[in-house]
């Protein structure tokens, strides 16, 4: 069974930092393409970040660009999201979600965490 | 970037109604479209992809279809734990954008 851990949210300041991980199980992580979706308080899916299943690649929406960086490491079977120059708007659940195909980055997301909050507040 | 549109915004319907979603994407991506449920407070669920795939475990009373930029999700009978929003999204490359979601409500 596929199960996604996300961790590391909490409250930060503007201009703070946080590190997002996304511990992966039940499944190869190193074959599959991962992603990192947010959802702000009672606001639609947001697509934030990606990255291939060898790190070689990563992805962003330019709502984060230059400020957030997507990595893996798949020895440990973990995602992370650096977040830095946060700002208020920036808060929400975050998701990390796994692509439905091996190889790939062709894949809808077919296994979701179950999320964590980042609240940037002064 | 590529724009996702979903109509309506929101919709109420009764029991065993048919429903339709549409979602418009503004250049074409081939059948590279997913739809996602999400039930209030839960997190979302897979329920279409390649724009007319059923994913497994899914009810049959689910369908999609389309290609290119304009596609449609179908509920053939409205069922009460079918209340939730659904998005669409491209998933042909980045960015992988979610239309903004459609509302479903039991009458």
């Amino acid at each position: 069974e596929v199960q996604l851990l996300e961790s590391g949210g909490g409250l930060v300041q503007p201009g703070g930092s946080l590190r997002l991980s996304c511990a992966a199980s039940g499944f190869t992580f190193s074959s599959y393409a991962m992603s990192w979706v947010r959802q702000a308080p009672g606001k639609g899916l947001e697509w934030v970040s990606g990255i291939v299943g060898s790190g070689g690649s990563t992805y962003y929406a330019d709502s984060v660009k230059g400020r957030f960086t997507i990595s893996r490491d798949n020895s440990k079977n973990t995602l992370y999201l650096q977040m830095n120059s946060l700002r208020a708007e920036d808060t929400a659940v975050y998701y990390c979600a796994k692509r439905a195909i091996v190889g790939t980055t062709k894949g809808a997301f077919d296994s979701w965490g179950q999320g964590t909050m980042v609240t940037v507040s002064s | 970037d590529i724009q996702m549109t979903q109509s309506p915004s929101s919709l109420s319907a009764s029991v065993g109604d048919r429903v339709t979603i549409t979602c418009r994407a503004s250049q074409g991506i081939s059948n590279y479209l997913a739809w996602y449920q999400q039930k209030p407070g839960k997190v979302p669920r897979l329920l279409i992809y390649a724009a007319s795939t059923l994913q497994s475990g899914v009810p049959s009373r689910f369908s999609g279809s389309g290609s290119g930029t304009d596609f449609t999700l179908t509920i053939s009978s409205l069922q009460p734990e079918d209340v939730a929003i659904y998005y669409c999204q491209k998933y042909n490359s980045a960015p992988l954008t979610f239309g903004q979601g459609t509302r479903l409500e039991i009458k």
